[in-house]
């Protein structure tokens, strides 16, 4: 299995561009999660989706964050604008629903810095 | 609500020593627990994780963690440690039986080998 696959894998922008990562979950998987990572505050959950559908965007920062999952091999995550504080490494992962022990798989993650 | 807390955020060992990184969980209900390891660069590898059963689990690279349910505790050892184990190491939880919740993670301890 090819793994979760991300793009970009880096990413510099300018204060006030948007941004656009995409993530392909692991064939046959069908929960997506977007993480965020920064030295200050560890791994967050952002958004996940379950068959497509966003369960719990509570973790999405603010209104200049939005991700969509148009259908099960392709999601992305939008912030517009961007500001530097957004700089971060975000990961996608994915799992297949249901399964025994919720195993997440993680793709290599979309380096951003917004300067 | 489930917490997970990684008591140590940094931890320097000699190669060939023995290591222990500490991980200490809350939740009402029953759980399975993960840990994962990050080299640098690189996104997250599942190392090991407990389900049920034995509460010794054995994972990839030597390591190995210990299911304490009276302590809450999940701590992950390696008996020698290499200096390609250099990395750092994420301690996870979820609900038991539940296949639509995320993992929680701790905020990771990094683990530095020196020579």
């Amino acid at each position: 299995d090819a793994g979760v696959i991300q793009s970009p894998r880096h990413e510099v922008t300018e204060m006030g561009q948007e941004v656009t990562l995409r993530c392909k979950p692991i064939s046959g998987h069908n929960s997506l999660f977007w993480y965020r990572q920064t030295m200050m505050r560890g791994l967050e959950l952002l958004i996940y989706f379950n068959n497509n559908v966003p369960i719990d965007d509570s973790g999405m920062p603010e209104d200049r964050f939005s991700a969509k999952m148009p259908n099960a091999s392709f999601s992305t995550l939008k912030i517009q604008p961007s500001e530097p504080r957004d700089s971060a490494v975000y990961f996608c992962a994915s799992r297949r629903q249901g399964e025994t022990g919720n195993t997440i798989y993680f793709g290599e993650g979309s380096w951003l810095t917004v300067v | 609500a489930q917490s997970v807390t990684q008591l140590d955020s940094q931890v320097p060992v000699f190669e060939e020593a023995p290591v222990e990184l500490r991980c200490n969980y809350s939740s009402s209900v029953s759980v399975y627990l993960f840990w994962y390891v990050q080299y640098p660069n690189q996104g997250l590898q599942l190392l090991l994780k407990y389900l049920s059963g034995s509460t010794l689990v054995k994972g990839i690279n030597g390591f190995e963690a210990e299911f304490n349910k009276s302590q809450t505790s999940f701590h992950l050892r390696k008996p020698s440690v290499h200096i390609s184990d250099t990395a750092e190491y994420f301690c996870a939880v979820s609900y038991r039986n539940s296949g639509n919740t995320p993992l929680v993670f701790g905020k990771g301890t990094r683990l530095s080998v020196i020579a």
